[in-house]
């Protein structure tokens, strides 16, 4: 079946700091591949999205890339910010319709 | 344009009892799923509706059960619930094409005493 691999946390980062969070996947066919943000004491938002191969995708300020020859999407940020504080879930929709997320990871970025 | 929202915000109950947890779709949206997330975990999908239809269902059991009405919300209902059931329960919506990107809501925090 579908499955997401992340990258365990926590992280911790200092302000401006560049960051990369790992994620891999397992899927059959050509899934889409996901990254959304959690805020503590908050639902999921959707941070960026790639649905093809080599497609990239970004959103303030992060950016992730859709590899199929590797399996991987992983995302980067060239300078973090104390906001970006939260946890940050790989997700992809695959062949079952519906979305297999990654187990998270913890962010926090210090002053 | 409002998203997702989700009602109660908290929830207390006790093993044994029933729940039933509303969900309002994104407007334009006609597919709503629900998922559990366990503290510290990710999301594990729970069922998606489509047409008052379940059309696809995750790996929960009978207990889990839901519906969804012609306006397009949606309830999920948990039977005899358990220690276990304790956990944030999210909604998401999108149109009905499998690869649209789904919204959530800021779900419902369920606490079984």
């Amino acid at each position: 079946g579908d499955s997401v691999t992340q990258m365990e946390g926590p992280v911790t980062l200092s302000e401006e700091a560049f960051l990369t969070i790992n994620c891999t996947y397992t899927a059959t066919g050509y899934p889409s591949l996901f990254w959304y943000v959690q805020y503590p004491g908050e639902g999921l938002q959707l941070l960026l999205k790639a649905t093809k191969a080599d497609d990239k995708g970004s959103n303030k300020g992060f950016e992730a890339t859709y590899r199929k020859e590797t399996t991987s999407f992983h995302l980067e940020k060239g300078s973090v910010q104390v906001s970006d504080s939260a946890v940050y879930f790989c997700a992809l929709d695959g062949s079952a319709r519906q979305l297999t997320f990654g187990s998270g990871t913890q962010l926090t970025v210090l002053p | 344009d409002a998203g997702v929202t989700q009602s109660p915000t908290h929830l207390i109950k006790t093993r044994g009892q029933q729940v039933t947890l509303r969900c309002s779709p994104k407007s334009g949206h006609d597919t709503v799923s629900w998922y559990q997330q366990a503290l510290g975990q990710g999301p594990q999908f729970i069922f998606q509706y489509y047409e008052e239809e379940e059309r696809q269902r995750g790996n929960f059991p009978d207990r889990f059960s839901g519906h969804q009405f012609p306006n397009y919300s949606s309830e999920l209902n948990v039977n005899a619930l358990w220690l276990g059931d304790s956990a944030l329960y999210l909604c998401a919506s999108c149109r009905g094409t499998v690869t649209d990107t789904q919204y959530f809501g800021p779900g419902t925090r369920l606490t079984v005493l």
